[in-house]
């Protein structure tokens, strides 16, 4: 059974570029989450999906950032315009109800 | 609202030697407690977890972890570590009224190094 799927593994941008990230969680799980990893903030949860609606974006840095989940095997998370603070390693996780969340392998992301 | 605290942010130790990675949670509302491990340039994995049960339990590469609802603790240890344990160990935590499967609370992790 194929885990969550992450792509692209890495990226380099400049500044002000907008980025995509994508993430296809694994089959009948219903909930997906995004987070931010960094050495100074360590892991932290951007926003989550239950049935592809969005039930807590508070994690969510600016308005710079945007989730959406079109469907029940595909999310993005966009940066736009992206800036070099934002320059990290992104997760995406996804679980069943009672079921502990499953990682994918990351994007990480540098923004020049 | 739940936090998670692990004091020790590095943790070496010898190859063959006994390890415990320390993790403390508050809570005010009742928990499902878990330990994720991260190898260098891949995502986190699910180490173990406690749904309920038995307070102690164990992961199929001998670690185990023992639930003290008085202390508030949820302490991993293993009694011989190998140089393939070197990672960072994320204890974490989640509400049980969502289902235990939902939304997380990390700790900052605790770095493994286990040395010849």
């Amino acid at each position: 059974d194929a885990g969550v799927i992450q792509s692209p593994r890495h990226e380099v941008t400049e500044m002000g570029q907008e980025v995509t990230l994508r993430c296809k969680p694994i089959s009948g799980h219903d909930y997906l989450f995004w987070y931010r990893q960094t050495m100074m903030r360590g892991l932290e949860l951007l926003i989550y999906f239950n049935n592809n609606v969005p039930i807590d974006d508070s994690g969510m840095p600016e308005d710079r950032f945007s989730a959406k989940m079109p469907n029940a095997s595909f999310s993005t998370l966009k940066i736009q315009p992206s800036e070099p603070r934002d320059s990290a390693v992104y997760f995406c996780a996804s679980s069943g109800y009672g079921q502990p969340q499953h990682f994918g392998d990351g994007t990480r992301l540098s923004i020049l | 609202a739940q936090s998670v605290t692990q004091l020790d942010s590095q943790v070496p130790v010898f190859e063959e030697a006994p390890v415990e990675l320390r993790c403390n949670y508050s809570s005010s509302v009742s928990v499902y407690l878990f330990w994720y491990v991260q190898y260098p340039n891949q995502g986190l994995q699910l180490l173990l977890k406690y749904l309920s049960g038995s307070t102690l339990v164990e992961s199929i590469n001998g670690f185990e972890a023992e639930f003290n609802k008085s202390q508030t603790s949820f302490h991993l240890r293993k009694p011989s570590v190998h140089i393939s344990d070197t990672a960072e160990y994320f204890c974490a935590v989640s509400d049980r009224r969502t289902g235990g499967g939902n939304k997380l609370t990390f700790g900052t992790g605790t770095q493994l190094k286990v040395e010849l």
